[in-house]
């Protein structure tokens, strides 16, 4: 166990909807990172916060976009959804940004769109 | 940009055979270099880590050197088992600029038979 949840663990809905997918880093640390896991593209980096801010943007869609509240948990929004959003969506957390801390992963949410 | 390339799988082996799983990478500056392991339907694992040239990981029985002059970090068991069996990811980071976010290889499924 990591230490990092995220939930729901599947979610199910179809084309143009809007889902949110919610990650509590471990305790302490203070930097969120999302990852996209899919068939085709592999691991990719989203977005990174650290503290409540937004630190670095990777392949993220406009489509999508993520926050982190004051009590450093954080969610990802996925909306207009298409068929190629059906991926594995990782949140890692680790405790710094510039330090080289390794990052711990979540379990990962499951996002099937129909 | 920086990238990391990993050999394909899938890598077949017989139980306590040697394995090795190749991976490169190109980044500018000096990045910190990972290994991770995902089990079938679970989250992604730090394996083993590396943070500066010739710096040797290792974690149950796996190891990986950091080797700058060939730009590589592969790595290496000596005597597999069948719990062994998951994807492996290569990823490197780069904490200049501020952020920490990682790049992956396109993973390397092993599976291991008795």
């Amino acid at each position: 166990d990591s230490g990092v949840t995220q939930t729901p663990k599947h979610l199910i809905t179809a084309t143009g909807q809007r889902v949110t997918l919610r990650c509590s880093p471990r305790s302490g640390d203070l930097s969120v990172y999302w990852y996209q896991q899919s068939l085709d593209q592999g691991l990719q980096f989203l977005i990174q916060y650290y503290n409540g801010e937004e630190r670095a943007k990777g392949n993220i869609l406009e489509r999508f976009s993520a926050q982190q509240f004051p009590d450093l948990h954080s969610e990802l929004n996925l909306s207009s959804l298409e068929l190629g959003d059906s991926a594995l969506y990782f949140c890692a957390s680790s405790a710094g940004t510039r330090d080289r801390a390794e990052q711990f992963f979540g379990p990962g949410t499951r996002l099937t769109v129909l | 940009g920086n990238s990391v390339t990993q050999m394909e799988g899938p890598v077949t082996l017989s139980e306590e055979a040697f394995l090795t799983i190749n991976c490169t990478y190109t980044a500018t500056g000096y990045p910190s270099l990972f290994w991770y392991v995902q089990y079938p339907g679970e989250g992604l694992q730090l394996l083993l880590k590396a943070t500066k040239a010739d710096d040797k990981g290792s974690n149950k029985g796996f190891e990986a050197t950091y080797r700058k002059e060939t730009t590589s970090f592969h790595l290496e068991k000596g005597s597999v088992q069948v719990s062994d069996s998951a994807v492996y990811f290569c990823a490197s980071s780069n904490p200049s600029g501020g952020y920490n976010k990682l790049i992956f290889g396109a993973g390397t499924r092993l599976a291991v038979h008795p």
